[in-house]
């Protein structure tokens, strides 16, 4: 009954560094998405995927690249970290049509110095 | 140019009275409205929703209010318990052709004090 798993829960990075977050969920949804969340900003979508397959950009996609490996799935790339990546990430998914209803992980602390 | 707002950034009420958090939103074209609820270093929790075509929708102790004419909705939290004490994010959600499109408000953090 894990839902929606993410690794890993905390990283360090310097500056030019690169990683990746992944995120799985064992719910069959078809949607999934990461987020990042920000103090005073709420949480903002990075990317999605609708469905196995696709991928797209949300509202603040730049250094960032992602992979739906398949539809239990779907990571984060950063290519050359920046400290303004500095946040905590959220994975979540979802059904289709699901009124916003969205299933997240516990969260991912990365510090970029 | 935030869609959806929540003007309160912390709030605090007493055990047992009622805690009312607010929210606005600026896009008329949301269908649905969602709280989460969201204790420190855990994900956020889907908590309740109301379609835009309803004005009420109740849940044991939350209950949600929808006035679409002022784009404006809030939670109604009664009797307030220690255990609610947590961040809240308001969220409005359209469908966008293949994925619901979820806008987040900044939070409110609710303190109830036994």
């Amino acid at each position: 009954n894990a839902g929606v798993t993410q690794t890993p829960k905390f990283q360090v990075l310097k500056t030019g560094q690169s990683m990746t977050l992944q995120c799985a969920q064992d719910m069959n949804h078809n949607s999934m998405y990461w987020y990042r969340q920000d103090p005073g900003m709420g949480l903002r979508l990075i990317y999605y995927s609708a469905s196995e397959g696709t991928t797209d950009k949300g509202e603040v996609p730049n250094g960032y690249n992602v992979s739906r490996l398949n539809k239990r799935e779907f990571s984060l790339r950063l290519e050359s970290a920046a400290p303004s990546q500095t946040s905590v990430y959220f994975c979540a998914s979802s059904v289709i049509r699901g009124g916003g209803e969205l299933f997240f992980g516990e969260g991912s602390r990365l510090t970029v110095l | 140019d935030q869609q959806v707002k929540q003007n309160s950034p912390s709030l605090s009420v007493q055990e047992g009275r009622i805690s009312i958090l607010n929210c606005d939103y600026t896009n008329s074209m949301f269908d649905y409205f969602l709280w989460y609820k969201k204790y420190p270093a855990e994900g956020p929790t889907f908590l309740i929703s109301i379609s835009s075509i309803k004005d009420k929708n109740e849940d044991g102790r939350f209950t949600v209010f929808l006035n679409k004419s002022a784009k404006h909705l809030s939670l109604h939290i009664v009797p307030s318990q220690p255990g609610d004490s947590a961040v809240y994010f308001c969220a409005a959600s359209a469908w966008e052709t293949s994925y619901d499109k979820v806008i987040f408000g900044p939070g409110t953090s609710l303190s109830v004090i036994p």
